[in-house]
């Protein structure tokens, strides 16, 4: 029973690369989500899809994209990363978008650093 | 002010005491409540989730209050174990999102 898996665990850009960080899970959950952690902010959502074929901006979508490719899976792009984007980065899914019974399962987390 | 603000700490506790942290939210709608927590350098998990009536789970127990627009979590008889950020983390239905504190980080020493 995976849960929610992420990939990639770790990454190193440099200002201005791009990259796609992928997200998917095997639980039949309607929605998904991005969030970022930074120390002492607590984390904070980027974008979610409530349901397949929807996406919605968060508390902070500026500088990311994301596509809800299917149930399963939930990407995140950054098209021009900056040193402001280093953070780790969790998506995280659960039956309803107001976190249902169970919350929110998280995957393991992307630490992202933009230098 | 934050939506959801949490007492960083750090805790320090011995084994075996009690230890309480509170959670206060500015969003009176809120509609759902949890505890998650968070080992160092890991990802959130569920502790439990907070209901009107409050809610136990063995060492845990949570209680919400509304009228106050605050959630509280309490452990009892504390262990090494227990050592982690614990988040308080609160339903914004009018954002279709949860919305996390920035955890309390308790430290639980021999």
């Amino acid at each position: 029973n995976a849960g929610v898996t992420q990939t990639p665990k770790f990454q190193v850009l440099k200002t201005g690369q791009s990259m796609t960080l992928q997200c998917a899970q095997d639980m039949n959950h309607n929605s998904m989500y991005w969030y970022r952690q930074d120390p002492g902010m607590g984390l904070r959502l980027i974008y979610y899809s409530a349901s397949e074929g929807t996406t919605d901006k968060g508390e902070v979508p500026n500088g990311y994209n994301v596509s809800r490719l299917n149930k399963r899976e939930f990407s995140l792009r950054l098209e021009s990363a900056a040193p402001s984007q280093t953070s780790v980065y969790f998506c995280a899914s659960s039956e309803a978008v107001t976190g249902g019974f169970y919350g929110y399962t998280f995957g393991s987390g992307t630490r992202l650093t933009v230098v | 002010r934050k939506e959801v603000e949490q007492d960083p700490g750090p805790f320090n506790v011995p084994e075996g005491a009690t230890v309480a942290f509170n959670c206060t939210y500015s969003n009176s709608a809120s509609q759902s409540f949890f505890w998650y927590r968070q080992d160092c350098r890991k990802e959130p998990k569920l502790l439990m989730s907070v209901y009107s009536s409050g809610n136990e789970d063995g060492r845990f127990t949570a209680q919400l209050n509304r009228a106050s627009q605050y959630i509280s979590l309490l452990i009892r008889d504390s262990k090494l174990s227990d050592s982690a950020t614990y988040l308080c983390v609160v339903n914004d239905r009018n954002n279709n999102d949860m919305r996390f504190g920035a955890g309390t980080r308790l430290t639980v020493k021999p």
